[in-house]
Order: C-alpha cells, then structure tokens, then sequence
C-alpha cells in the first residue's frame, strides 16, 4: 500500500498479558515513530529508529515498554505485563529520514484497552 | 525544552462560520511548524506547514503564519464547511536529531450547517 499501515487496529487486553503491535512504514522511509495518545490528550512520543542507528528510546514511558524494527522496514512495539494507564490509541508515522521539514506520514493507530 | 500549547476545545461553528485555532510554542531553536488534522475513522494527516518566520502555510483553504515575535502559529479559515469537523492539532519539529514532533492536545471543531 501506499500508506502507512499498522495492526491490529482495535486490541483489547487483560491486565497483565503483554501484546504486540505492528508497524509498515511508507517503502522507503529510513525514519519511523512511534507515539501514544490517551484519551483527550496529545500525541506523546514513544519512541525513534532512523536506519541502522541505535534508536532514541527516551520517550518511552517505562521498561515494559520495547520497540524492534528489522532493517527499514516492519517495527513492532511490544508491551509486557499490561496496565489499565496503558489504554491508548498507539501511532506509527514514517519519514524520509533527516527531511528538512520534518513532515511524518501517520498510520491508522492501534487502539489498546487493557480491562 | 519543546512544547506546544493550543486552543481547548471543543469548538462548534455553523457554516461559514470564521475559524481561528489559537497555538502557540516554546522551543529551544528555530522550529518548523505544522497543523496535522485528524477526519472522524481516520489517521492523522498534514494540513499545512511553515518552516521558518513569516512563512504562511496554507492548503484547504486553511492558513497559519509562523510569527516568532509572538511564537504563535494560529490556525485560519475564513468560511468553514461541514467537511471540515475534525480534530486539529498543533505540532513542531525542532529539526535537531530525531526531528521529533511535538503535539498539542488538539481541539475538536463541529462544523453544522
């Protein structure tokens, strides 16, 4: 696709479990973001993996939090041992690298609810 | 540090109405600057953008001017339609690293006829 697409789009958890939520960035697009949005606030942002770099992980919120992304391709941020304050709409976005504007491309969100 | 603070909603006009979302930043070097809008069942998208002062972004009929001496960004349209109910946020990059974006809370505009 020509978009950004990320899934599942609705994932309903129990506290405690942990999940997987998975990320297709734009072909082509070196850099890739992850970011939360609670209910009725901003985007916070997660975390960042530009190509072969080590990724900036300085927006994520705990160590139960954890993201992978294999070359420049799928990333998936994994979440352990669930929490109710986990509840969130999670956000892929992908660019073309260091771009001079710094526009991202969003996809769909994955929104988790942990009862 | 980098921040974004924009105008609560939510915020509810009849058409053709005039719209003004008021944003304003705070940021450690020469951001560039971004309204992304969010349509109901849909992912967020770029509505416009400037990247340096004085620079007018505009698409949609939408304006903002990147004004430094006020470090505003304020979101404009002079007659909204019903297409345009949406969530608009406010964000900036602050083209250092990551280019990370940082977001305001976003305001909820209605638009009824």
């Amino acid at each position: 696709g020509a978009g950004v697409s990320q899934s599942p789009s609705n994932k309903v958890t129990e506290k405690g479990k942990d999940v997987e939520l998975r990320c297709d960035p734009i072909s082509g697009h070196t850099a890739l973001y992850w970011y939360r949005q609670r209910l009725g606030q901003g985007l916070e942002f997660l975390i960042y993996f530009q190509g072969n770099s080590a990724p900036d992980k300085s927006g994520l919120p705990s160590d139960r939090f954890s993201a992978e992304r294999t070359g420049e391709s799928v990333s998936t941020l994994t979440i352990q041992r669930t929490q109710q304050e986990d509840s969130a709409v999670y956000l892929c976005a992908s660019s073309p690298g260091l771009a001079e504007t710094g526009e991202q491309f969003f996809g769909p969100g994955t929104r988790l609810t942990v009862l | 540090g980098n921040s974004v603070t924009q105008m609560e909603g939510p915020v509810t006009l009849s058409e053709e109405a005039f719209l003004t979302i008021n944003c304003t930043y705070t940021a450690t070097g020469y951001p560039s600057l971004f309204w992304y809008v969010q349509y109901p069942g849909e992912g967020l998208q770029l509505l416009l953008k400037a990247t340096k002062a004085d620079d007018k972004g505009s698409n949609k009929g939408f304006e903002a001017t990147y004004r430094k001496e006020t470090t505003s960004f304020h979101l404009e349209k002079g007659s909204v339609q019903v297409s345009d109910s949406a969530v608009y946020f406010c964000a900036l990059s602050d083209q250092t690293g990551a280019n990370n974006l940082f977001f305001g809370t976003g305001t909820r505009l209605t638009v009824i006829p």
